[in-house]
């Protein structure tokens, strides 16, 4: 029954070496993001995704990166990882359109870099 | 810019004492808010909308109100699995802007 996959849940990377988080939904809604999540914090939104229409918050790092072949798949890519991008990747949809506009979440992706 | 600021940032509890979470926004174009429960270590989990100043939700134990300026979470009676930590967010457009969050610790 999930809805919102993220796969892996827990990644370890080595300092500078590109990673690839992965994100697919059975949803089919047009609106996808990408929050990071800090202990303690709250999610910050790195990118969301209109169908194909790309935006990026201002203040993401250019180190950041993101990729929607499709509706269902959405990638972050992360070029050089730093020990301070280490944090809980978060995923989610939500479909405009509808009566209720909710945010669907993963379960997330856990990065450690070392 | 969208602001979201939730209060307290932690509330301990015992077993049946009610109580209630705060959730301030400032927003241009409020197009709803959202409340959320996340636990350790995985994704938030959608609890409420609201959409209109006055407008009430309830579900189990907890019920969520609606003013122009805040929104708060009201928990009764709560029990040792309530224990989590309880998100608020806004939606201006097509984004999501989160608070911190408010952590709940439910003692039995």
């Amino acid at each position: 029954d999930a809805m919102v996959i993220q796969n892996p849940r827990y990644q370890v990377t080595q300092f500078g070496k590109p990673v690839t988080l992965s994100c697919s939904q059975t949803l089919n809604h047009n609106v996808m993001y990408w929050y990071q999540q800090k202990s303690s914090q709250a999610p910050k939104l790195l990118f969301h995704y209109y169908d194909k229409d790309f935006n990026n918050e201002a203040d993401t790092p250019d180190n950041f990166q993101s990729r929607r072949p499709n509706t269902s798949f959405c990638f972050l890519d992360i070029r050089s990882p730093g020990l301070g991008d280490a944090a809980m990747y978060l995923c989610a949809t939500s479909e405009p359109g509808q009566a209720n506009t909710e945010a669907f979440f993963g379960q997330g992706t856990r990065l450690t870099v070392v | 810019e969208d602001q979201v600021t939730q209060s307290p940032e932690a509330l301990r509890l015992q077993e049946g004492e009610s109580s209630s979470l705060n959730c301030s926004y400032t927003v241009s174009g409020l197009r709803g808010l959202f409340w959320y429960r996340q636990d350790p270590g995985k994704g938030p989990e959608f609890l409420f909308t609201l959409y209109s100043a006055g407008e009430e939700k309830e579900k189990e134990r907890l019920k969520a109100t609606l003013t122009k300026k805040e929104s708060f979470l009201h928990i009764t009676a709560p029990k040792p699995e309530d224990s989590a930590t309880y998100l608020c967010a806004v939606q201006t457009g097509y984004k999501l802007s989160f608070g911190a969050g408010t952590t709940v610790t439910v003692r039995a």
